[in-house]
């Protein structure tokens, strides 16, 4: 069955970096488009960035660009979240998101999140 | 930018009440609006495609429709498991953007 299992997550200071690991299985990784999607209580669901199957594209919400890198590891099945310069608005639970349909648009499975905290 | 405007924000409803939500673009995005559910503690669960294709195993109590700039998600006899946030997911190709509407608290009276 298909899997993704993020992992990273955790409390750090505002200006510092994170990066979030997602491992996938049950499906043929480099046929898919992989999304980041973040929630937070208060502000709902919010698309973070995805990486096309190749890896050999790379698109970001506005709210991260500048500040975040999406890549991929298809040898591993793994996604990767490099965020840095971290502020107190990133909080949130992040899912890691198979995209599929055209432009991967249709976001099937997602794994259970990781939190991330930034806070002093 | 295309804007989504989602509608209620929360509702409360009897089991087996027809419950409606509707979402707004604030341009033409022909059929490229998804929906989905999440429950507390949860990742959200996609339920429609292309605003109005079930996705396999979803109930058909679960519906879509519209086109355009004005869409509605509708659950036709609503049942307790359905308690959740609805979302609207709008999505354009050149490039590749995505975007959440502001969600639906669906509740039971």
């Amino acid at each position: 069955q298909v899997q993704l299992v993020e992992s990273g997550g955790g409390v750090v200071q505002p200006g510092r970096s994170l990066r979030l690991s997602c491992e996938t299985s049950g499906f043929i990784f480099s046929d898919f488009g992989v999304h980041w999607v973040r929630h937070t209580p208060g502000k709902g669901l919010e698309w973070v960035a995805v990486t096309w199957y190749d890896g050999k594209n790379e698109y970001y919400a506005d709210s991260v660009k500048g500040r975040f890198s999406v890549s991929r590891d298809n040898s591993k099945n793994t996604l990767f979240l490099q965020m840095d310069s971290l502020r107190a608005e990133d909080t949130a639970t992040y899912y890691c998101v198979r995209g599929t349909g055209y432009a991967f648009a249709y976001f099937d499975f997602w794994g259970q999140g990781t939190l991330v905290t930034v806070s002093s | 930018d295309i804007h989504m405007t989602q509608s209620p924000s929360s509702l409360s409803a009897s089991v087996g009440d027809r419950v409606t939500i509707t979402c707004q673009a604030n341009q033409d995005i022909s059929t490229n609006l998804n929906w989905y559910q999440q429950k507390p503690g949860k990742p959200p669960k996609l339920l429609i495609s292309d605003a109005s294709n079930l996705e396999r195993g979803v109930p058909p109590r679960f519906t879509g429709s519209g086109s355009g700039t004005d869409f509605i998600f509708a659950i036709t006899s609503l049942q307790p498991e359905d308690i959740a946030t609805y979302y609207c997911q709008l999505y354009e190709t050149l490039p590749p953007r995505f975007t959440f509407g502001p969600g639906t608290k669906v509740g039971i009276k």
